[in-house]
């Protein structure tokens, strides 16, 4: 049973640029969520998506978009790169309506903007 | 609003010995708890969760964590540590009438020493 995939596993970029991370969930989850853990720090949520259409969205800025795909993987966008959004990205997938489902996390991509 | 909080950045015990790692939350409604733990460079792993009934929940590796309502409260505990159990571990919460997203507390360092 595969478990959440996500590549590349390291990324660097400068200032200004955009950048384009990829998901797979676990078999049989529909649900796609993206996390931003900066150092030092617990994971923050930034999106949801299901049915390729975003569901929730935390408190961060238009240029994070997202993309959900019909085999349910997704990608995370990220324009106009600043040294803040160095962090570690992740992903996490689960089943909708399943209301006590759990997130399952993949293993991250460390991203570094200079 | 939501949030989790984490009061100990690190807590250091002695292979063997019982821990405790603790968490708090604050949620307008009824809330789903979750543990995870995350070794270094890895993505988060689910330990456990608790959603209603017994307030002893029992997880992965001989974890278990006790929730409690009028403490808003929701203690990691483990019987014996192992030094394989240092790693940073994550209390997360949800609030049943928000959505999805899992909010984070900023993580405690467990050190278990031989």
């Amino acid at each position: 049973d595969a478990g959440v995939t996500q590549s590349p596993t390291h990324l660097i970029k400068t200032r200004g640029q955009q950048v384009t991370l990829r998901c797979s969930p676990k078999s049989g989850h529909d649900t796609v969520s993206w996390y931003q853990q900066a150092l030092g720090q617990g994971p923050q949520f930034i999106f949801q998506y299901y049915e390729e259409e975003e569901r929730q969205r935390g408190n961060f800025p238009d240029r994070f978009s997202g993309h959900q795909f019909p085999n349910y993987s997704s990608e995370l966008n990220v324009n106009a790169l600043l040294l803040g959004d160095s962090a570690l990205y992740l992903c996490a997938s689960s089943l909708w309506g399943a209301g006590t489902d759990t997130q399952y996390f993949g293993p991250g991509t460390r991203l570094t903007v200079l | 609003a939501q949030s989790v909080a984490q009061p100990e950045d690190q807590v250091n015990v002695a292979e063997g010995n019982p821990l405790t790692v603790k968490c708090t939350y604050s949620v307008s409604g009824n809330p789903y708890l979750f543990w995870y733990v995350q070794y270094p460079n890895r993505g988060l792993q689910f330990l456990l969760k608790y959603i209603t009934g017994d307030n002893l929940v029992k997880g992965s590796y001989g974890f278990e964590a006790e929730f409690n309502k009028s403490q808003t409260s929701f203690h990691l505990k483990k019987p014996s540590a192992l030094v394989s159990d240092s790693a940073l571990y994550f209390c997360a919460v949800r609030d049943r009438q928000a959505g999805t997203a899992l909010i984070f507390g900023k993580g405690t360092t467990l050190s278990v020493s031989s």
